[in-house]
C-alpha cells in the first residue's frame, strides 16, 4: 500500500523559512516523480512543485519560483520542500503527491502538513 | 497557464440522484484530465484519470468522459458517502492546474 507521510509544518513569521518532509513507503520511490500541492484554508488546490525520479528535472509554480526548492533522497525514500522568504499567502495545507504514471497524474496523496505564516 | 472551469460551483442533490459535473479547459488538453474527491478535513482522493479511466477501488457509479476541452464527471446514483467537493485537473502541460471545485451537498 502506498503511504506518504508529511511532516515539518508549523507556525512561521513572514520572511522565515521552513523545510517540509515526506516519507514514502509501499512502492519503489525512485521510479516516480513526486509533487507538492497546497490548499489554502477554505480554498482550492494549487500545484506547487514537482521533481523527477532521479532529480533530473524540477518545476515550480510562478508563485513560489525563486523562494522554494524541491529535493529528494531516494536512499531514504524521502521528498523535501525547502521554503524560504515565506509570505502570508503561503499559509496552506501542503500535500505530498505521487505522480502515478510519470505523466502528471496525481494518484496518491499524503494527509498533509499545515504551514501557517503569520506575525 | 491552462484555466480549468468547473460547473456548477455547488450542487444540492438527493441520495439516488444522477449528478453531472462539467469541466472546461481553456485550451485543448486531449484526455489529460483527472477528477478528485475531497471530504472535509481529508486529503483529495483520485477517482479518474485519462478522462475516463477509473482508479482501482473506485465504485462503478463514477464515470468520466470527454476530450479536448470539455469533460464530464457523472455519478449515476448518489450514495451518502459521495457528498464532498470534486475537482478536475489537467496534466497536459505545466503547470498542472485545477478547477475551482464543485461542492456536492445533500438536498
Amino acid at each position: 500500500e502506498v503511504q506518504l507521510v508529511e511532516s515539518g509544518g508549523g507556525l512561521v513569521r513572514p520572511g522565515g523559512s521552513l523545510r517540509l518532509s515526506c516519507a514514502a513507503s509501499g512502492f519503489t520511490f525512485s521510479s516516480y516523480s513526486m509533487n507538492w500541492v497546497r490548499q489554502a484554508p477554505g480554498k482550492g488546490l494549487e500545484w506547487v512543485s514537482s521533481i523527477t525520479g532521479r532529480s533530473s528535472y524540477a518545476h515550480f509554480a510562478d508563485s513560489v519560483k525563486g523562494r522554494f526548492t524541491i529535493s529528494r533522497d531516494n536512499t531514504k525514500n524521502s521528498l523535501y520542500l525547502q521554503m524560504n522568504s515565506l509570505r502570508d499567502e503561503d499559509t496552506a495545507m501542503y500535500y505530498c503527491v505521487r505522480d502515478g504514471d510519470n505523466n502528471g497524474f496525481f494518484d496518491s496523496w499524503g494527509q498533509g502538513t499545515l504551514v501557517t505564516v503569520s506575525s | 497557464d491552462i484555466q480549468m472551469t468547473q460547473s456548477p460551483s455547488s450542487l444540492s442533490a438527493s441520495v439516488g440522484d444522477r449528478v453531472t459535473i462539467t469541466c472546461r479547459a481553456s485550451q485543448d488538453i486531449s484526455t489529460y484530465l483527472a477528477w478528485f474527491q475531497q471530504k472535509p478535513g481529508k486529503a483529495p482522493k483520485s477517482l479518474i484519470h485519462a478522462a475516463s479511466r477509473l482508479q482501482s477501488g473506485v465504485p462503478s457509479r463514477f464515470s468520466g468522459s470527454g476530450s479536448g476541452t470539455d469533460f464530464t464527471l457523472i455519478i449515476s446514483s448518489l450514495q451518502p458517502e459521495d457528498f464532498a467537493t470534486y475537482y478536475c485537473q489537467q496534466y497536459n502541460s505545466y503547470p498542472p492546474t485545477f478547477g475551482q471545485g464543485t461542492k456536492l451537498e445533500i438536498k
